[in-house]
Protein backbone atom coordinates (compact mmCIF):
# COMPACT_ATOMS: atom_id res chain seq x y z
CA UNK A 1 0.00 0.00 0.00
CA UNK A 2 0.99 3.43 -0.87
CA UNK A 3 1.33 5.92 1.80
CA UNK A 4 -0.45 8.73 0.76
CA UNK A 5 -3.29 7.74 -2.47
CA UNK A 6 -5.43 9.72 -3.80
CA UNK A 7 -8.47 9.37 -6.07
CA UNK A 8 -6.33 8.77 -9.70
CA UNK A 9 -8.75 10.99 -11.80
CA UNK A 10 -9.04 12.23 -14.10
CA UNK A 11 -11.65 14.20 -13.11
CA UNK A 12 -13.83 16.10 -16.42
CA UNK A 13 -15.96 18.51 -15.00
CA UNK A 14 -17.80 21.95 -16.88
CA UNK A 15 -16.76 25.04 -16.05
CA UNK A 16 -19.19 26.30 -12.32
CA UNK A 17 -18.92 22.46 -11.08
CA UNK A 18 -18.13 21.54 -7.82
CA UNK A 19 -15.37 19.02 -7.46
CA UNK A 20 -13.94 17.25 -4.64
CA UNK A 21 -11.11 15.13 -4.25
CA UNK A 22 -10.04 12.72 -1.77
CA UNK A 23 -6.66 11.53 0.02
CA UNK A 24 -5.91 8.80 2.52
CA UNK A 25 -2.31 8.42 4.37
CA UNK A 26 -1.24 5.56 6.04
CA UNK A 27 1.13 6.87 8.49
CA UNK A 28 -0.94 7.96 11.63
CA UNK A 29 2.13 9.65 13.04
CA UNK A 30 2.04 12.48 9.63
CA UNK A 31 1.93 16.21 11.07
CA UNK A 32 1.63 18.29 8.32
CA UNK A 33 -0.55 18.14 5.36
CA UNK A 34 -0.62 20.27 2.37
CA UNK A 35 -2.81 20.90 -0.80
CA UNK A 36 -0.34 21.54 -4.15
CA UNK A 37 -1.14 22.22 -7.75
CA UNK A 38 0.85 21.33 -10.74
CA UNK A 39 0.87 22.49 -14.10
CA UNK A 40 1.67 20.43 -17.02
CA UNK A 41 5.68 20.67 -17.13
CA UNK A 42 6.22 23.23 -13.98
CA UNK A 43 7.32 23.01 -10.69
CA UNK A 44 4.12 22.37 -7.83
CA UNK A 45 2.98 25.26 -6.45
CA UNK A 46 1.50 25.60 -2.53
CA UNK A 47 -2.50 25.85 -3.12
CA UNK A 48 -2.98 25.69 0.59
CA UNK A 49 -2.18 23.88 4.24
CA UNK A 50 -5.10 21.83 5.78
CA UNK A 51 -5.44 21.54 9.39
CA UNK A 52 -7.69 19.84 11.61
CA UNK A 53 -10.18 22.36 11.94
CA UNK A 54 -10.65 23.00 8.34
CA UNK A 55 -10.00 25.67 5.87
CA UNK A 56 -10.52 27.72 3.29
CA UNK A 57 -9.38 29.36 0.69
CA UNK A 58 -12.09 31.45 -1.42
CA UNK A 59 -13.16 28.94 -3.46
CA UNK A 60 -11.14 25.97 -2.12
CA UNK A 61 -11.90 24.24 1.36
CA UNK A 62 -9.95 21.44 2.56
CA UNK A 63 -10.60 19.62 5.87
CA UNK A 64 -8.36 16.71 7.55
CA UNK A 65 -9.94 14.25 8.95
CA UNK A 66 -6.58 12.35 11.62
CA UNK A 67 -8.66 9.67 12.86
CA UNK A 68 -9.58 8.26 9.53
CA UNK A 69 -6.59 9.51 7.62
CA UNK A 70 -8.05 11.56 5.25
CA UNK A 71 -7.78 14.47 3.52
CA UNK A 72 -9.87 15.99 0.83
CA UNK A 73 -10.20 19.10 -1.28
CA UNK A 74 -13.35 21.16 -2.32
CA UNK A 75 -13.23 23.58 -5.32
CA UNK A 76 -16.38 25.33 -5.65
CA UNK A 77 -17.58 27.11 -8.91
CA UNK A 78 -14.87 25.32 -11.32
CA UNK A 79 -12.62 27.68 -13.68
CA UNK A 80 -10.89 26.89 -16.61
CA UNK A 81 -7.77 28.21 -15.00
CA UNK A 82 -8.17 25.43 -12.26
CA UNK A 83 -7.46 22.60 -15.00
CA UNK A 84 -4.24 21.09 -13.14
CA UNK A 85 -2.86 18.22 -11.28
CA UNK A 86 -3.67 18.25 -7.81
CA UNK A 87 -1.17 16.74 -5.17
CA UNK A 88 -1.70 15.89 -1.55
CA UNK A 89 1.28 15.79 0.16
CA UNK A 90 1.78 14.63 3.76
CA UNK A 91 4.62 15.49 6.13
CA UNK A 92 6.54 13.40 8.85
CA UNK A 93 9.58 14.07 10.52
CA UNK A 94 10.90 16.77 8.10
CA UNK A 95 9.70 13.93 5.06
CA UNK A 96 7.15 14.89 2.66
CA UNK A 97 5.77 11.88 0.84
CA UNK A 98 3.07 13.09 -2.49
CA UNK A 99 0.42 11.56 -3.77
CA UNK A 100 0.41 11.03 -7.30
CA UNK A 101 -1.95 13.51 -7.79
CA UNK A 102 -5.67 13.92 -9.38
CA UNK A 103 -5.73 15.33 -12.90
CA UNK A 104 -8.31 17.90 -13.65
CA UNK A 105 -10.07 19.17 -16.45
CA UNK A 106 -12.38 21.85 -16.71
CA UNK A 107 -14.51 22.39 -19.95
CA UNK A 108 -16.67 25.27 -21.15
CA UNK B 1 8.88 36.38 -6.30
CA UNK B 2 10.46 33.03 -6.40
CA UNK B 3 12.15 31.84 -3.43
CA UNK B 4 14.23 28.81 -4.89
CA UNK B 5 15.91 29.17 -7.66
CA UNK B 6 17.07 26.23 -9.82
CA UNK B 7 19.24 25.86 -12.94
CA UNK B 8 19.16 25.38 -15.68
CA UNK B 9 15.65 24.61 -16.60
CA UNK B 10 16.69 23.02 -19.89
CA UNK B 11 19.56 20.86 -20.71
CA UNK B 12 20.21 18.79 -23.86
CA UNK B 13 23.26 16.79 -23.85
CA UNK B 14 24.94 13.67 -25.70
CA UNK B 15 24.96 10.36 -23.66
CA UNK B 16 28.18 9.78 -21.77
CA UNK B 17 27.98 13.24 -20.95
CA UNK B 18 27.37 14.36 -17.02
CA UNK B 19 24.97 17.31 -16.31
CA UNK B 20 24.91 19.40 -13.27
CA UNK B 21 21.95 20.53 -12.09
CA UNK B 22 21.98 23.70 -9.51
CA UNK B 23 19.67 24.65 -6.50
CA UNK B 24 19.32 28.17 -4.43
CA UNK B 25 17.08 29.29 -1.74
CA UNK B 26 17.28 33.05 -2.23
CA UNK B 27 15.92 34.40 0.95
CA UNK B 28 16.43 31.81 3.96
CA UNK B 29 19.06 29.80 4.79
CA UNK B 30 18.30 25.62 4.12
CA UNK B 31 20.02 22.64 6.01
CA UNK B 32 17.86 20.36 4.11
CA UNK B 33 17.01 20.31 0.90
CA UNK B 34 15.01 17.46 -1.39
CA UNK B 35 15.66 16.70 -5.09
CA UNK B 36 12.75 14.80 -7.20
CA UNK B 37 12.35 13.19 -10.55
CA UNK B 38 9.35 13.27 -12.45
CA UNK B 39 8.80 11.34 -15.80
CA UNK B 40 5.56 12.68 -17.90
CA UNK B 41 2.04 12.55 -16.34
CA UNK B 42 3.63 10.55 -13.52
CA UNK B 43 4.04 11.98 -9.65
CA UNK B 44 7.32 13.44 -8.32
CA UNK B 45 9.78 10.53 -6.95
CA UNK B 46 11.80 11.77 -4.43
CA UNK B 47 15.17 10.89 -5.23
CA UNK B 48 17.56 12.08 -2.21
CA UNK B 49 17.55 14.34 0.72
CA UNK B 50 20.47 16.87 0.36
CA UNK B 51 21.83 18.06 3.64
CA UNK B 52 24.20 20.77 4.17
CA UNK B 53 27.94 19.59 5.54
CA UNK B 54 26.90 15.94 5.62
CA UNK B 55 26.35 13.04 2.69
CA UNK B 56 23.09 13.19 1.28
CA UNK B 57 20.15 10.57 1.91
CA UNK B 58 19.17 8.84 -1.15
CA UNK B 59 15.99 6.78 -1.14
CA UNK B 60 15.40 3.28 -2.39
CA UNK B 61 16.75 2.45 -5.89
CA UNK B 62 18.49 5.40 -6.39
CA UNK B 63 21.99 5.07 -7.48
CA UNK B 64 24.48 7.49 -5.52
CA UNK B 65 27.26 7.08 -7.91
CA UNK B 66 25.21 7.86 -10.76
CA UNK B 67 23.40 11.28 -8.91
CA UNK B 68 25.62 12.99 -7.20
CA UNK B 69 24.58 15.28 -4.77
CA UNK B 70 26.74 18.05 -3.02
CA UNK B 71 25.53 20.88 -0.10
CA UNK B 72 28.56 23.11 0.10
CA UNK B 73 26.66 25.74 1.36
CA UNK B 74 23.17 26.74 3.01
CA UNK B 75 21.79 27.99 0.37
CA UNK B 76 23.33 25.91 -2.08
CA UNK B 77 22.80 22.38 -3.18
CA UNK B 78 23.31 20.80 -6.68
CA UNK B 79 22.61 17.04 -8.36
CA UNK B 80 25.08 15.86 -11.04
CA UNK B 81 23.84 13.72 -13.34
CA UNK B 82 27.05 11.67 -13.80
CA UNK B 83 27.55 9.86 -17.30
CA UNK B 84 23.78 10.66 -18.57
CA UNK B 85 21.99 8.11 -20.81
CA UNK B 86 18.93 8.54 -22.46
CA UNK B 87 16.60 6.86 -19.82
CA UNK B 88 17.78 9.64 -17.61
CA UNK B 89 15.73 12.05 -19.44
CA UNK B 90 12.90 13.12 -16.91
CA UNK B 91 12.10 16.19 -14.89
CA UNK B 92 14.50 16.76 -12.17
CA UNK B 93 13.20 19.50 -9.60
CA UNK B 94 14.48 20.95 -6.13
CA UNK B 95 12.82 21.97 -3.25
CA UNK B 96 13.53 23.65 0.53
CA UNK B 97 11.63 24.97 3.33
CA UNK B 98 12.09 27.31 5.88
CA UNK B 99 11.57 25.11 8.85
CA UNK B 100 11.46 21.19 9.16
CA UNK B 101 7.62 19.99 7.78
CA UNK B 102 6.31 23.10 6.84
CA UNK B 103 5.42 23.88 3.61
CA UNK B 104 7.92 23.09 0.71
CA UNK B 105 9.10 26.01 -1.93
CA UNK B 106 10.17 24.42 -5.22
CA UNK B 107 12.78 25.48 -7.95
CA UNK B 108 11.36 25.59 -11.32
CA UNK B 109 12.94 22.17 -12.56
CA UNK B 110 15.28 21.21 -14.93
CA UNK B 111 14.01 18.96 -18.51
CA UNK B 112 16.92 16.80 -18.86
CA UNK B 113 17.20 15.26 -22.66
CA UNK B 114 19.55 12.67 -23.19
CA UNK B 115 20.38 12.30 -26.63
Amino acid sequence: RKEVEQDPGPFNVPEGATVAFNCTYSNSASQSFFWYRQDCRKEPKLLMSVYSSGNEDGRFTAQLNRASQYISLLIRDSKLSDSATYLCVVNNAGKSTFGDGTTLTVKP
Amino acid sequence: GAVVSQHPSWVICKSGTSVKIECRSLDFQATTMFWYRQFPKQSLMLMATSNEGSKATYEQGVEKDKFLINHASLTLSTLTVTSAHPEDSSFYICSANRERGEKLFFGSGTQLSVL
